[in-house]
């Protein structure tokens, strides 16, 4: 079976930067999603690694080690409108989907 | 504007009713997925199709059946077989050239 790990929850200040990790041990690697997801709502696509290295994005940035079986989200300068899951997904050998149970952010005033 | 509609957003049935979720997209993607999340869980793949009239089960297909007629469109039917339908079901889909996977606004699902 696919193993995704993350953090269940964290709490920040607005202002602040987050660092989400994500360990995976997965019948094969294409790549790694991170997508956030408000309560009740569909996830949305924030990042995409599939060589290692660093991918910045604004605010968001997404890190790999394919060697260590690992990634994390970097959020920086949160704001409130930040508060949400945050779900990791590996690509498998299939090119199917794998998701971790995701990482609830609370950014507080 | 292009997307992925699901309805509608909350459905109530009794128990030993089966249920169908909608799914339709216009963005002319060929791959189609069906996901089910649960409080403090990951999303579980129910089925997907690659193709128009082809689909494969996912890690958790027991009690629920697709079509795939058209393109746009990817019914999922939740069975009376289903022990607990209860959920939150998600519907994707994604284009040739990506991985990416976009999400419908989801189905909230409770049997009574």
């Amino acid at each position: 079976g696919q193993n995704i790990d993350q953090p269940t929850e964290m709490t920040a200040t607005e202002g602040a930067i987050v660092q989400i990790n994500c360990t995976y041990q997965t019948s094969g690697f294409n790549g790694l999603f991170w997508y956030q997801q408000h309560a009740g709502e569909a996830p949305t696509f924030l990042s995409y690694n599939v060589l290692d290295g660093l991918e910045e994005k604004g605010r968001f940035s997404s890190f790999l080690s394919r060697s260590k079986g690992y990634s994390y989200l970097l959020l920086k300068e949160l704001q409130m409108k930040d508060s949400a899951s945050y779900l990791c997904a590996v690509v498998t050998n299939d090119y199917k989907l794998s998701f971790g149970a995701g990482t609830t952010v609370t950014v507080r005033a | 504007d292009g997307g992925i509609t699901q309805s509608p957003k909350y459905l109530f049935r009794k128990e030993g009713q089966n249920v169908t979720l909608s799914c339709e997209q216009n963005l002319n993607h060929d791959a189609m997925y069906w996901y089910r999340q649960d409080p403090g869980q990951g999303l579980r793949l129910i089925y997907y199709s690659q193709i128009v009239n082809d689909f494969q089960k996912g890690d958790i297909a027991e009690g629920y059946s697709v079509s795939r007629e058209k393109k746009e469109s990817f019914p999922l039917t939740v069975t009376s077989a289903q022990k607990n339908p209860t959920a939150f079901y998600l519907c994707a889909s994604s284009g040739e050239d990506t991985d990416t996977q976009y999400f419908g606004p989801g189905t909230r699902l409770t049997v009574l």
